[in-house]
């Protein structure tokens, strides 16, 4: 079973929609979530993180997380051409000084 | 705004040849890591440093690789005999290590080994 798995997409949304990103994870300890997203050839950018259960809100951007599903996601409104990356969910046992399982990652392209 | 930079962007070196990358962690960081990134394939974690030792490694991290913070501000990543299979972007990433707080990544290194 992979620790952390995320549709590879492409998932494509028109300019100015919702783009969900899903992600299911493993390993029940865990305590820490991330989002990254990933522009080709560059590094892993963070974008949100989250560490109880419910919606975090930064921006157009909205994590979500459950717990119990052991599901996390994230919203982005309002999508620009800009948005266009891979998005990585990642999950750390305990605080960030544990090591970091990522997902690999869903390709968003947003058509305008 | 504070950032890890790693050098070189970009390195190119012979199967057999021994690669250091390097890295400088955020100042008031106290965990370092390296992740690698085979082209294609997900991120993937090698090992992580604190307090001047390897706090946990992952099977990728055997005898060939090693890790030293030589002068308190550089974190690198040696690997002794370069395999073709060792070509990939290198991340290094470093964390303040309090509860609930992030690890922020740097711009990576390619190393391609021919």
């Amino acid at each position: 079973q992979k620790e952390v798995e995320q549709n590879s997409g492409p998932l494509s949304v028109p300019e100015g929609a919702i783009a969900s990103l899903n992600c299911t994870y493993s390993d029940r300890v865990s305590q820490s979530f991330f989002w990254y997203r990933q522009y080709s050839g560059k590094s892993p950018e963070l974008i949100m993180s989250i560490y109880s259960n419910g919606d975090k809100e930064d921006g157009r951007f909205t994590a979500q997380l459950n717990k119990a599903s052991q599901y996390v996601s994230l919203l982005i409104r309002d999508s620009q051409p800009s948005d266009s990356a891979t998005y990585l969910c990642a999950v750390s046992r305990y605080s960030s000084a544990s090591k970091i399982i990522f997902g690999s990652g869903t390709r968003l392209s947003i058509r305008p | 705004e504070p950032e890890v930079t790693q050098t070189p962007s970009h390195q190119v070196t012979q199967m057999g040849q021994e690669v250091i990358l390097r890295c400088v962690p955020i100042s008031n960081h106290l965990y370092f890591y390296w992740y690698r990134q085979i082209l294609g394939q997900k991120v993937e974690f090698l090992v992580s440093f604190y307090n001047n030792e390897i706090s946990e490694k992952s099977e990728i991290f055997d005898d060939q690789f090693s890790v030293e913070r030589p002068d308190g501000s550089n974190f690198t990543l040696k690997i002794r005999s370069t395999k073709l299979e060792d070509s990939a972007m290198y991340f290094c990433a470093s964390s303040s290590g309090t509860v609930n707080t992030e690890a922020f990544f740097g711009q990576g290194t390619r190393l391609t080994v021919v």
